[in-house]
């Protein structure tokens, strides 16, 4: 596709519910990126993917977040037992970057979600 | 938590005045890149700065990067209602296995005309 997609654009979830956030990267971008942006700050790194290899998680809060890119391409991030805390806008990144390259990160619309 | 300082967090300046955000790191960085996000959007890129001392410019927009690549700065000249929205820098972290971008918080723009 011409950019970064992300799905559903808004998300309303009961605590508790699990949730799952699809990302479909620009085709042929290596590096994927998945960011929380909590209203008024910076988008805050969760995790990172080089193809289908998630090479830095040290950005996921808790055991409950978990990401996943098994073909390399579509990647999908996933909160189990929400909770309110969760309530932030979720960004999916791509850059056509390989290791220890430093180029452009395109981002996606991002996923609002509340936890209500 | 952050480990890129960026400030001011808000800015409200009359159209035509200037505007400058800074951005701090406790280490040193690899690269540094500044993003605008409007209002409802998402982040998109402005510039990248790899080299200490680099100096680059877009138009109105002046960034710099610090001689020990532990700060920047983004200038904008003579600002327009068109600038308005929130400016980030991200701090490039070499690891193992690539970089990792690190966000400050932002600043705000707003522009009156």
């Amino acid at each position: 596709g011409a950019g970064v997609s992300q799905s559903p654009r808004y998300k309303v979830a009961k605590r508790g519910q699990d949730v799952a956030l699809r990302c479909d990267p620009i085709s042929g971008h290596v590096s994927l990126f998945w960011y929380q942006q909590a209203l008024g700050q910076g988008p805050e790194f969760l995790t990172y993917f080089q193809n289908e290899a998630q090479l830095d998680k040290s950005g996921l809060p808790s055991d409950r977040f978990f990401a996943e890119r098994p073909e390399g391409s579509v990647s999908t991030l996933k909160i189990q037992r929400t909770q309110q805390e969760d309530s932030a806008v979720y960004l999916c990144a791509s850059s056509l970057g390989r290791v220890y390259r430093n180029t452009e990160a395109f981002f996606g619309q991002g996923t609002r979600l509340t936890v209500v | 938590g952050q480990q890129v300082m960026q400030i001011p967090q808000y800015q409200h300046v009359q159209e035509g005045e200037d505007f400058t955000t800074y951005c701090n790191s406790s280490t040193t960085l690899s690269n540094i890149q500044w993003y605008k996000q409007r209002p409802g959007g998402h982040p998109v890129f402005l510039i990248q700065l790899v080299k200490s001392g680099e100096v680059k410019k877009q138009k109105r927009l002046t960034f710099q990067f610090g001689e020990a690549k532990k700060n920047s700065s983004l200038h904008i000249t003579a600002t327009q209602t068109t600038d308005v929205g929130t400016y980030f820098c991200a701090g490039g972290r070499t690891g193992i296995y690539g970089n990792k971008l690190v966000f400050g918080a932002g600043t705000i723009l707003r522009v009156k005309s």
